[in-house]
């Protein structure tokens, strides 16, 4: 479904520091997570994906994390740096099964992210 | 190489002046999708075609319409602008639905005056 939110979470850390940004999804049969950024006045950028059939995938910089258990989706960024500032978003879509939701993306609510020089 | 067009980036509009804009892409994907973002929330699906098929969300507006005379091109026709139209609005594609990535245009910026 749609999120709603006037207020975004934030994570305010510094050039260098790690971040971890997370994220809840809400349908226990999706099956594929998608990370993107969003800069301000762009649109959203691909940064990582992950299948359900992982709990871990490493791309550069970025590692995606995913515990089905508890539906859960992290972003993990290394030495962060001031570009990576921006409004993470993470979203989730269903393979298999039919109706409504097939194949759509459902996007969580959006985490802003700033880096401090 | 851009692979997700849209065009113009910003458009300026009068209240109840037609409106289109417009999205092409390079990557000869089947389905093109789009979306409505308002500050501060996610992107919010409006419709999308995968080939001819157009497919509506249950919750878009009658006022938004929408057109793909090929697979490189798709527009956004809002027929009487309202100022609670006034949003980002986000083209994208996927080479196919089911699991399948989905690339984002830059996005025009709809003012509603």
């Amino acid at each position: 479904g749609e999120s709603v939110g006037l207020h975004l979470p934030t994570l305010s850390v510094q050039e260098g520091d790690n971040s971890i940004i997370n994220c809840a999804y809400s349908n226990s049969a999706s099956d594929y997570f998608i990370w993107y950024k969003q800069e301000s006045g762009k649109g959203p950028q691909f940064i990582i994906d992950i299948r359900s059939n992982m709990d871990k995938r490493q791309g550069q910089r970025v590692t995606v994390l995913l515990n089905k258990t508890v539906k859960h989706l992290s972003l993990q960024i290394a030495a962060t740096q001031p570009g990576d500032s921006a409004v993470y978003f993470c979203a989730e879509n269903m393979s298999g099964g039919s109706g409504t939701s097939y194949g759509k993306l459902t996007f969580g609510q959006g985490t802003i992210l700033t880096v401090h020089p | 190489d851009a692979m997700v067009i849209q065009n113009p980036r910003y458009q300026v509009t009068q209240f109840g002046k037609p409106v289109t804009l417009s999205c092409s892409q390079t990557l000869n994907h089947n389905v093109m999708y789009w979306y409505q973002q308002k500050s501060s929330q996610a992107p919010k699906l409006l419709f999308h075609y995968y080939d001819k098929d157009f497919n509506n969300e249950a919750d878009t507006p009658d006022n938004f319409q929408s057109r793909r005379p090929n697979t490189s091109f798709c527009f956004l026709d809002i027929r009487s602008p309202g100022l609670g139209d006034a949003a980002m609005y986000l083209c994208a594609t996927s080479r196919d639905m089911a699991a399948d990535t989905q690339y984002f245009g830059p996005g025009t910026r709809l003012t509603v005056l």
